[in-house]
């Protein structure tokens, strides 16, 4: 089952906060985040394990929480460079991600 | 080589004919993946392979499609019968473990 993320689409002034959120109706033993730009290959972000650990990347951050079965990805102070879709991939436990419909971000100057 | 290479790039086919893309892992990757993106779409999984494991095909939307992956190395995936519908960026990713996924820069197929 593909996991739900909220919102769809955001529009960020640069230097402003946003999150993103990505639900799973299934048990959660991996949550990978990846950024997409338009016309090119997804690019890995961050990985989080079955812990609730939080992990950073940049001013990129990410929260897993496994009990709730859900994970948030937090852009703070965007940037330009942070524009594009953003995916969450919900793994389980033989390591195959199904990944959700995807979050496009756009931040302006 | 350094990263997932898929080839060809494009590719341009008729209605009904059949098509085969082709996935390079990266070296030492048990795990492959292919997925399928139509435009301004998610990723949609289409199967997986995991080291010797029997592959997980239950993402390939009909008996049109079909993958291999021989050596536990190259992979290539099949279009039978191509449809307009099949029109789509397919990419190929690979990890190791709970790695993360490294992605190929896809095949664009359109199917005219």
């Amino acid at each position: 089952q593909q996991p739900v993320q909220s919102p769809q689409a955001v529009i960020l002034r640069e230097g402003e906060d946003a999150v993103i959120n990505c639900s799973s109706s299934k048990a959660l033993y991996s949550v990978h985040w990846y950024r997409q730009k338009h016309g090119e290959a997804p690019v890995f972000l961050m990985i989080l394990l079955k812990g609730g650990e939080q992990k950073g990347h940049d001013k990129i951050s990410a929260s897993f929480n496994e009990k709730k079965q859900q994970s948030s990805l937090y852009l703070t102070a965007s940037q330009l460079s942070y524009s594009g879709t953003y995916f969450c991939g919900t793994g389980d436990s033989w390591g195959k991600l199904q990944f959700g419909a995807g979050t496009q971000v756009v931040v302006t100057p | 080589g350094a990263g997932v290479s898929q080839s060809p790039s494009n590719k341009v086919t008729e209605k009904g004919k059949d098509v085969e893309l082709r996935c390079d892992p990266i070296s030492g990757h048990t795990a492959l993946y292919w997925y399928r993106q139509s435009l301004g779409q998610g990723l949609e999984f289409l199967i997986y392979f995991q080291g010797n494991s029997a592959p997980d095909k239950s993402g390939l939307p009909s008996d049109r499609f079909s993958a291999e992956r021989t050596g536990g190395s190259v992979s290539t995936l099949t279009i039978q019968r191509t449809q307009q519908e099949d029109s789509a960026v397919y990419l190929c990713a690979s990890s190791k473990g709970e790695q993360p996924q490294h992605f190929g820069d896809g095949t664009r197929l359109s199917i005219l």
